[in-house]
């Protein structure tokens, strides 16, 4: 059973239009979002993040978008350039006793179409 | 800037065979992990440390284990392969538990045969 759950396994948009990509979250004690980028052959790397007690940040074309009532968080980015095709993935955190585990969803492979 | 390494790249195994994967950081990192990622799954967290000398079980360790003997390196074995453990093999590192990002290496691609 997911715990984060990215449904759109792909996504193709022109360059220069808005490119939205979507996580929905079943724990509601989740405490903090992040995304993560990754390129073919490379590991994944971070690109912003969110706390649960925030609803938006922002980083240049980058937005991230919570809204905690449908346990569900959007990643923007506009506008979308060829350099942005890659895997995105969402991440959440779970507060625990020792540890803070963080689960990540399956990933959505963006294509930006020049 | 060489941040988080994995040795090797690809690897190819016979069913029953061992072998340790290699993870080096060289940000001082406190906190490493052990991740797989299979299709359609995202990220399994294996095995993780919060420091020199300790190692946790994560969400999928049967199969493997780890040492942190030293600070700055995390690895991982396989006992003896299987092909269920056919996978990319994600190394991270992070600073802290807290709001801070992980650090992934680029994976090694394991084969088990």
């Amino acid at each position: 059973d997911q715990q984060v759950k990215q449904n759109s396994p792909s996504l193709s948009v022109q360059e220069g239009r808005i490119s939205i990509l979507n996580c929905d979250y079943t724990n509601s004690m989740f405490d903090y979002f992040l995304w993560y980028k990754k390129y073919p052959a490379e590991g994944p790397t971070f690109l912003i993040s969110i706390s649960s007690i925030k609803d938006k940040n922002e980083d240049g074309r980058f937005t991230v978008f919570l809204n905690k009532s449908a346990k569900h968080l959007s990643l923007h980015i506009v506008p979308s350039q060829p350099g942005d095709s890659a895997v995105y993935f969402c991440a959440a955190r779970a507060p625990g006793t020792s540890y803070d585990k963080v689960i990540f969803g399956p990933g959505t492979s963006l294509s930006v179409i020049p | 800037n060489a941040g988080v390494t994995q040795t090797p790249k690809f690897r190819v195994l016979k069913t029953g065979q061992s072998m340790t994967l290699l993870c080096a950081q060289d940000m001082n990192h406190e906190y490493m992990y052990w991740y797989r990622q299979d299709p359609g799954m995202g990220l399994r967290l294996i095995h993780y440390s919060v420091g020199e000398g300790t190692t946790a079980k994560g969400e999928v360790p049967d199969g493997y284990n780890v040492s942190r003997l030293k600070k700055q390196n995390f690895l991982l074995g396989l006992e003896s392969a299987a092909p269920s453990q056919t996978s990319v093999y994600f190394c991270a590192s992070g600073r802290d538990n807290n709001n801070q990002p992980q650090h992934f290496g680029d994976g090694t691609r394991l084969s088990i045969l």
